[in-house]
């Protein structure tokens, strides 16, 4: 297993225009989260899914976010009309339920790199 | 509210000395507790894992505790070497009535460790 991957891994975009991100997850593990990291602080919780169903999302993710997980595989996370306060490292996640994945799981979260965003 | 700190910031020691870094969460109902490693510009590099019905978990000279009742966590390092520098953070996942709670972790703001040779 290869483990969490994101892409890309850096970012640099003028404000105002749309960014993408994508997020593999380990293969056999059903539960796939996005954060989001500013310098100096700990990771800040946007989203979750199980399989293809998003089942919450925080405040912090505005109408300008959107992820999606349409074949319970990969995630994308979308930011429309970029500001320079989404200047951030996006984090991608994932994990499985107990018998979620292909045996009983203890629920541990694995990170991928992460993708850096820089908007000028 | 749900939150996690973690004391001190910043900590500098010098090569193998053991050291202790804390965690404290303000509601004891979690499910379980994750430690993690991040270094400069990195992802996060999960270290050790402790459920709400364990004590404590050890993985090499790493040794977490978890105390519910005063809601505090520690990470134990022994022998710290340079290699050990990075940010340390610590998360938890909250229970839920009744069920298994494996949702969204909260994160401490980390601590920065530094050990010099």
């Amino acid at each position: 297993d290869t483990g969490v991957s994101q892409d890309p891994r850096h970012k640099i975009t003028k404000r105002g225009q749309n960014v993408t991100f994508r997020c593999d997850p380990i293969s056999e593990h059903n539960r796939l989260y996005w954060y989001r990291q500013t310098l100096g602080q700990g990771p800040e919780f946007l989203t979750y899914f199980q399989n293809e169903a998003q089942l919450e999302k925080s405040r912090l993710l505005s109408d300008r976010f959107s992820a999606e997980r349409p074949k319970g595989s990969f995630s994308t996370l979308e930011i429309q009309r970029t500001e320079q306060g989404d200047s951030a490292m996006y984090l991608c996640a994932s994990s499985s339920t107990p018998y979620g994945g292909r045996g009983p799981s203890t629920g541990e979260l694995f990170f991928g790199e992460g993708s850096r965003l820089t908007v000028l | 509210k749900q939150e996690v700190t973690q004391i001190p910031a910043a900590l500098s020691v010098p090569e193998g000395e053991n050291l202790v870094l804390n965690c404290s969460f303000t509601d004891s109902a979690i499910y379980n507790l994750q430690w993690f490693r991040q270094d400069p510009g990195k992802g996060l590099t999960s270290l050790l894992l402790i459920q709400s019905s364990q004590r404590e978990q050890t993985s090499g000279r790493l040794n977490a505790s978890l105390d519910k009742s005063s809601g505090r966590s520690t990470l134990y390092i022994a022998a710290s070497q340079p290699g050990d520098s990075a940010t340390y953070l610590c998360a938890v996942r909250w229970g839920v009535a009744g069920g298994t709670s494996y949702g969204k972790l909260t994160f401490g703001q980390g601590t920065i460790l530094t050990v010099h040779p």
